[in-house]
C-alpha cells in the first residue's frame, strides 16, 4: 500500500557508469517531482512533470534525463556518473500544481565511487 | 531563488516543548509546510498551513504563521525521544516545486 515508491533504495556504482532510478505512485496524482538531497541535507528540486509533460527543469546537468512513461511513473536516468552525483534522490507526487501537498518516496541513496 | 532559513540545531529535554523557527522571503508563498526526516528515512509531511491562516493545531503540533514578518514556527508539545529528527520548513507559491530550508536537527535528550 506504499503511496510513492522508489527503486532501488541503495545504489553503489563506479564513476562513468549509467544508471536509472525508478519512481511509481499509486495515489492517482498527476504531478511528479525529483529532488536531490546533498550530504548537508539540503533539498533542491531537479525536475517536475505534470501529466507526463516536463514543467520544471532546474539547472541540472544534461547527464540527468527524466522520463515519464505515464502519470504514475517518473524515472531518472543518469549518464556518465560523477563523484558529485552522490546524494539521496527523492521522488514526490502531488495532485495538481501550484502549492498542492507533495508526498515523498523513501529516497534512493546513490554513492558514486 | 527565494530563501527559506532555519536554525540548524535544537536540543531539548524529553517532556519539554520544542519550537523550531523558519523565515522565508517570498511574500507570494501560499502554502507553508513542515516535513520530518528521521535518520536514513524519507520525508514525512507533518503539517501545513495556508497563508491566510495564522495558526493551526494538530494534536501535539502547533504551527504559527506571521505573514507580515514572514516567520513560521512549529511547536511540539511534550517532546519525546522519537521526535528526534530533522525538520524541514518548505514554502510553495504559484510555482510547482517546494522550496526547502536546510533543516533543523532536533535532539531530544532523556
Amino acid at each position: 500500500d506504499t503511496a510513492v515508491s522508489q527503486t532501488p533504495k541503495y545504489l553503489v556504482t563506479q564513476m562513468g557508469n549509467d544508471k536509472s532510478i525508478k519512481c511509481e505512485q499509486n495515489l492517482g496524482h498527476d504531478t511528479m517531482y525529483w529532488y536531490k538531497q546533498d550530504s548537508k541535507k539540503f533539498l533542491k528540486i531537479m525536475f517536475s512533470y505534470n501529466n507526463k509533460e516536463l514543467i520544471i527543469n532546474e539547472t541540472v546537468p544534461n547527464r540527468f534525463s527524466p522520463k515519464s512513461p505515464d502519470k504514475a511513473h517518473l524515472n531518472l536516468h543518469i549518464n556518465s556518473l560523477e563523484l558529485g552525483d552522490s546524494a539521496v534522490y527523492f521522488c514526490a507526487s502531488s495532485q495538481g500544481l501550484a502549492g498542492q501537498t507533495q508526498y515523498f518516496g523513501p529516497g534512493t541513496r546513490l554513492l558514486v565511487l | 531563488g527565494e530563501d527559506v532559513e532555519q536554525s540548524l540545531f535544537l536540543s531539548v529535554r524529553e517532556g519539554d516543548s520544542s519550537v523550531i523557527n523558519c523565515t522565508y522571503t517570498d511574500s507570494s508563498s501560499t502554502y507553508l509546510y513542515w516535513y520530518k526526516q528521521e535518520p536514513g528515512a524519507g520525508l514525512q509531511l507533518l503539517t501545513y498551513i495556508f497563508s491566510n491562516m495564522d495558526m493551526k493545531q494538530d494534536q501535539r503540533l502547533t504551527v504559527l504563521l506571521n505573514k507580515k514578518d514572514k516567520h513560521l514556527s512549529l511547536r511540539i508539545a511534550d517532546t519525546q525521544t522519537g521526535d528526534s529528527a530533522i525538520y524541514f520548513c518548505a514554502e510553495s507559491n504559484s510555482g510547482y516545486a517546494l522550496n526547502f530550508g536546510k533543516g533543523t536537527s532536533l535532539l531530544v535528550t532523556p
